[in-house]
Parts: structure tokens; sequence; C-alpha cells
């Protein structure tokens, strides 16, 4: 299994600014994943991050509004730009390694004020 | 495009008792994994149970245990011997076996044991 430590936990942000989330794991993977929670909400995919090549953007989201950086094949960035209060959720990483199981870190709770 | 449905937003049982949770999907695709993730207060999604679609056998884990029905696409969850600790978010989920390795959700349940 993988270990995945996601930071920072929680923020609270002022409108109009960015905040960078980070996703470490404990070994190599090849995808990773980043996903949205609204309030109440299921978990839907915003990204998924592949080391060497460009993010792959679900439908609704785009690369200047949420960039994504995967430099190696630990680590990730997931970057909310521009933000609003609508911004406001928890932003989960995920790393998966042949389709048998999806690691998740711990979330980041994201209140824009 | 695949979809999961989980018909139950909230449930509420008695501890010890056994529960079930729902779930089905909606997908043309023959090979595929499901799952059931568990999201306490944490918010740590923590995988419960999974099943391949190729299997028959419906797969168990210690008090956990699915009834998986490929032609009706179900896929529920059992929980016996409920306990305090089980009390969470679950979420049903869908994985492709080729291509994205992403997971499609369902909008989850709220479960509440209750002493």
């Amino acid at each position: 299994s993988a270990v995945i430590s996601q930071k920072p936990s929680r923020d609270i942000c002022q409108r109009g600014t960015s905040l960078t989330i980070q996703c470490q794991v404990d070994s190599q993977v090849t995808m990773m994943f980043w996903y949205r929670q609204q309030p109440g909400q299921s978990l839907t995919l915003i990204a998924t991050a592949n080391q060497g090549s460009e993010a792959t953007y679900e439908s609704g989201f785009v690369i200047d509004k949420f960039p994504i950086s995967r430099p190696n094949l630990t680590f990730s960035t997931l970057t909310v730009s521009n933000m609003s209060p609508e911004d406001s959720s928890i932003y989960l990483c995920s790393a998966g390694e042949g389709n048998t199981e999806a690691f998740f870190g711990q979330g980041t709770r994201l209140t824009v004020v | 495009a695949q979809t999961v449905t989980q018909s139950q937003p909230e449930m509420s049982v008695q501890e010890a008792e056994t529960v079930t949770l729902s779930c089905t999907y909606d997908t043309s695709e023959n090979n595929y994994y499901l799952f059931w993730y568990k999201q306490p207060p944490s918010r740590q999604m923590i995988l419960v149970i999974r099943q391949e679609a190729y299997k028959q056998q419906n797969a168990t884990e210690n008090r956990f245990s699915v009834n998986f029905q490929k032609a009706a696409k179900s896929f529920s969850l059992k929980i016996s011997d409920s306990q305090l600790g089980d009390t969470a978010m679950y979420f049903c989920a869908f994985m492709i076996i080729q291509g994205a390795q992403k997971l499609v959700f369902g909008q989850g349940t709220r479960l509440t044991i209750n002493p």
C-alpha cells in the first residue's frame, strides 16, 4: 500500500489569491489524481497527472484555474488560482498503480473568504 | 460515460445490527472494478472492499461483504455486527480496468451507528 501525505490540511484564503496544495507519495506511482469534494457532496475528478506529460483535465476544469505539476513519480501539486468563495471545498490527492486500489491523502479543507 | 448512483442519502441503525447500503451503476464496459470507500469525519478516504467484475464470487472483508449482481449492475454493501466506528460517509465507486484508472463516485450514504 502507498502512504500519501498532503499539505496543508486546511487553509483560509482571501478571494483573488492562489493556494498550492502538495501531495507526496512514499513510493513511485505512475498516475496521480486530484479530486474536489464540495460541501456535502461526492468526489469529482479534476485531473489526472502523469509524470513527464501535461495533466489531463475533466470536463468543467481548466488548466488556468487548476494548474498541476508532476515533477517526478512521487510528488504532485495542485494550485487553485484566483480563488472565489465557490472554490471552498475539500481537495484530495490520490495515487494508483495497477488498477487494484486508489490511495488517498487526508485532504485539504479550503475556505475562501 | 459511467455513472454511479446511491439512492440512500442517510441511514441509521443500532449498534450490532446489520445494515445494507445500495449502489447501482451504469456502464457499457465489461471489465472494471467496484469499490466501497469509507470517509469518517477525519476526511481520510479508506478502502472498505473491492470487487473485480470478472469474479462471480462476492468479496468479503471481515464484517463487510458485497452483493454483486453484474447483470443488474448492482453492488450493495452489507455491514454485519455494526460498530460505532462504522459511522461515516460511504461512497460506492467504479473504475475501468483499461485506460485512465480514474474513479467515478456515487453521491454517498451517510451512515450513523447509534449506541
